[in-house]
């Protein structure tokens, strides 16, 4: 059973737009999450995260929100710009694990 | 420097061999991991190990044996490989607790034919 679920499976964004990714989790004890960037024979590149006693955090273009009410959280991305074409996985984690829970991720295309 | 190196990168091999996947990081991190991306991209662990000890095993099949000689080494050997196995290979490692991000190789494709 998949825990972290990223619905759309690609997104295409002009340059310059915001891109707004997904990311919706089952598992009510998750209490950190973070987005991942991979680019192709790469491997996942860790890009931002947050805490469950936070709603939103931000590092420079990228801003993650969670609602835990609702077990979402999105990855904003503003200005997209077309280095940021890769795939975005979310992920997961519980207090005390070993392990992080992937979602299956989001190929972003930014068209210049 | 790279921080965490898997090899080989590709791999191609007939049903039925043994073949092995190495993994190294130079981070200090006390934790590794292995990842496996199906068909479907989905990313799903397999195994966890912290200071060489097995602490997570998800369900793989036997034929999967990881093997951590020291603690920023973790080595993935299979046995009798099927066409199933066909996949991405990702090696990662991480200081625990998890509240900070985990470090991947860049993938090793594992081809069965």
């Amino acid at each position: 059973d998949q825990q972290v679920k990223q619905n759309s499976p690609s997104l295409s964004v002009q340059e310059g737009r915001i891109s707004i990714l997904n990311c919706d989790y089952t598992n009510s004890m998750f209490d950190y999450f973070l987005w991942y960037k991979k680019y192709p024979a790469e491997g996942p590149t860790f890009l931002i995260s947050i805490s469950s006693i936070k709603d939103k955090n931000e590092d420079g273009r990228f801003t993650v929100f969670l609602n835990k009410s609702a077990k979402h959280l999105s990855l904003h991305i503003v200005p997209s710009q077309p280095g940021d074409s890769a795939v975005y996985f979310c992920a997961a984690s519980v207090p005390g694990a070993n392990n992080l829970f992937f979602g299956t991720g989001t190929r972003l295309t930014v068209i210049p | 420097d790279t921080a965490v190196s898997q090899t080989p990168k590709y791999l191609v091999t007939q049903m039925g061999n043994d073949k092995s996947i190495k993994c190294e990081q130079n981070l200090g991190h006390d934790t590794m991991y292995w990842y496996k991306q199906d068909s479907k991209k989905f990313l799903k662990i397999m195994f966890s190990y912290n200071n060489k000890e097995l602490i997570i095993n998800e369900t793989v099949p036997n034929r999967f044996s990881p093997k951590s000689p020291d603690k920023a080494h973790l080595n993935l050997h299979i046995n009798s490989l099927e066409l199933g196995d066909s996949a991405v290979y990702f090696c990662a490692s991480s200081q625990l607790p998890l509240n900070t991000e985990a470090f991947f190789g860049q993938g090793t494709r594992l081809t069965v034919v």
